[in-house]
């Protein structure tokens, strides 16, 4: 049974597209983050919801939103899609000690 | 503002002990955590710590320094799938419950 799940796990598109990726967790967690993580490995909190309520906006450009339908969900959909977005995009879940979901790596052409 | 900083390369060798620092400094230290990342994969939770001292788990022990804005991973027997990159993490409560991360240290171990 996976806890944190994410769809899909490859994403291949080109410059100025939109496109989403999908999560969901099925621990009961009322708290989820999406954190990106670059080249160079650094790891870096995007967003936080706590039931479907947002709490933390780093500085992360208007393209990106995060969708909650419910407390077990936390999409994050992406607009106009630049090089600089190609990185690896974790899902996560967990107040205290957090679960991350496999990862989804998004190349941009 | 947060600042975490810890080595970014390792080695050792089998059976040997490791010490991987840390040392932050946030707004308002709300708990500091040690994830494990093996390449290609997602990071896994080793320990979390939020009073000063050590917490032992297995072969691996994390120590808190609060006063001193300092954290220890120690990892003891090491094994070959030991190597991976090691992320220290600090909660800042002003910031959530959202983990603010270290850039990670790759660790080797070699035969």
């Amino acid at each position: 049974d996976t806890a944190v799940s994410q769809t899909p796990k490859y994403l291949v598109t080109q410059m100025g597209n939109d496109k989403s990726i999908k999560c969901e967790q099925n621990l009961g967690h009322d708290t989820m983050y999406w954190y990106k993580q670059d080249s160079k490995k650094f790891l870096k909190i995007m967003f936080s919801y706590n039931n479907k309520e947002l709490i933390i906006n780093e500085t992360v450009p208007n393209r990106f939103s995060p969708k909650s339908p419910d407390k077990a969900h936390l999409n994050l959909h992406i607009n106009s899609l630049e090089l600089g977005d190609s990185a690896v995009y974790f899902c996560a879940s967990g107040a205290y000690e957090q679960y991350f979901g496999p990862g989804t790596r998004l190349t941009v052409t | 503002g947060q600042n975490i900083d810890q080595p970014t390369e390792m080695t050792a060798t089998e059976g040997a002990i490791v010490q991987i620092n840390c040392t932050y400094q946030t707004s308002g230290f709300n708990g500091l955590f040690w994830y494990q990342q093996h390449a290609g994969e997602a990071p896994t939770f080793l320990s979390y710590n939020v009073l000063d001292g050590l917490e032992e788990k297995g072969r691996f022990s994390s120590f808190l320094s609060r006063s001193k804005g300092y954290s220890y991973l120690l990892l003891k027997e090491l094994q070959m799938k030991d190597s991976a990159s090691y992320l220290c993490a600090v909660r800042d409560g002003q910031a959530g419950t959202a983990l603010i991360f270290g850039k990670g240290t790759t660790l080797s171990v070699s035969s």
